[in-house]
């Protein structure tokens, strides 16, 4: 079956980075991009961006851009969130999404993982 | 920027009875209209795609209508694993958006 899993929870300490993998299963990864999402703490659901598995063009919402960096690697079937620069409101769970069947829309969900960034 | 607004923010319904959850999009969207349910500590479920396409393995229970800038979500008759955030999202443009979410809550 189609399956998406994500790396374990990460607790890191402002400043440092992050990377988030995304183990896609089940399907032919490249003919589907991958796409990113977060839940800040009490929040809704909010959308990051995507990436093109065929390219590997990633794309990101205005909010998103600078620190955050979507990558692939294709041999693994595995696309990445890195996040640099980690600030306490990057804190969420973020979840990697399949784009089926329709360009934005996101089925199946990865588990989500949960960043924590604390001093 | 299309903005997506839903109504109520929280619906209180007894197990068994119907709930309708509405969606508002600040712009037409055709029948470009998603919606996920969402449970804590789970990976959010897609529901309903293109307005009233009930994705693989979703229930009867749960359908979907509307066009362009008012939808609706129907739960015709709520069992307990339905208790859960439902969100709606328009995937017509760049960046598609969510609305804030519904939670429906036990009475």
């Amino acid at each position: 079956q189609v399956q998406l899993v994500q790396s374990g929870p990460e607790l890191k300490k402002p400043g440092a980075s992050v990377k988030v993998s995304c183990k896609a299963s089940g399907y032919t990864f490249t003919s589907h991009a991958i796409n990113w999402l977060r839940q800040a703490p009490g929040q809704g659901l909010e959308w990051m961006g995507w990436i093109n598995t065929n390219t590997g063009e990633p794309t990101y919402v205005q909010d998103f851009t600078g620190r955050f960096v979507f990558s692939l690697d294709t041999s693994v079937t595995t696309a990445y969130l890195h996040i640099n620069n980690l600030k306490a409101e990057d804190s969420a769970v973020y979840y990697c999404a399949r784009d089926f069947p329709r360009h934005y829309v996101s089925d199946p969900w990865g588990q989500g993982t949960l960043v924590t960034v604390s001093s | 920027e299309i903005i997506m607004t839903q109504s109520p923010a929280t619906l209180s319904v007894s197990p068994g009875e119907g709930a309708t959850l509405s969606c508002r999009a600040s712009h037409r969207v055709g029948k470009y209209l998603a919606w996920y349910q969402h449970k804590p500590g789970q990976a959010p479920r897609l529901l309903i795609y293109d307005a009233s396409t009930r994705a693989a393995g979703v229930p009867a229970r749960f359908s979907g209508s509307g066009s362009e800038t008012e939808f609706s979500l129907t739960i015709s008759s709520l069992q307990s694993e339905d208790f859960a955030v439902y969100y709606c999202q328009q995937f017509l443009t760049w960046p598609p958006k969510l609305g804030q979410g519904t939670r429906v809550e036990i009475k």
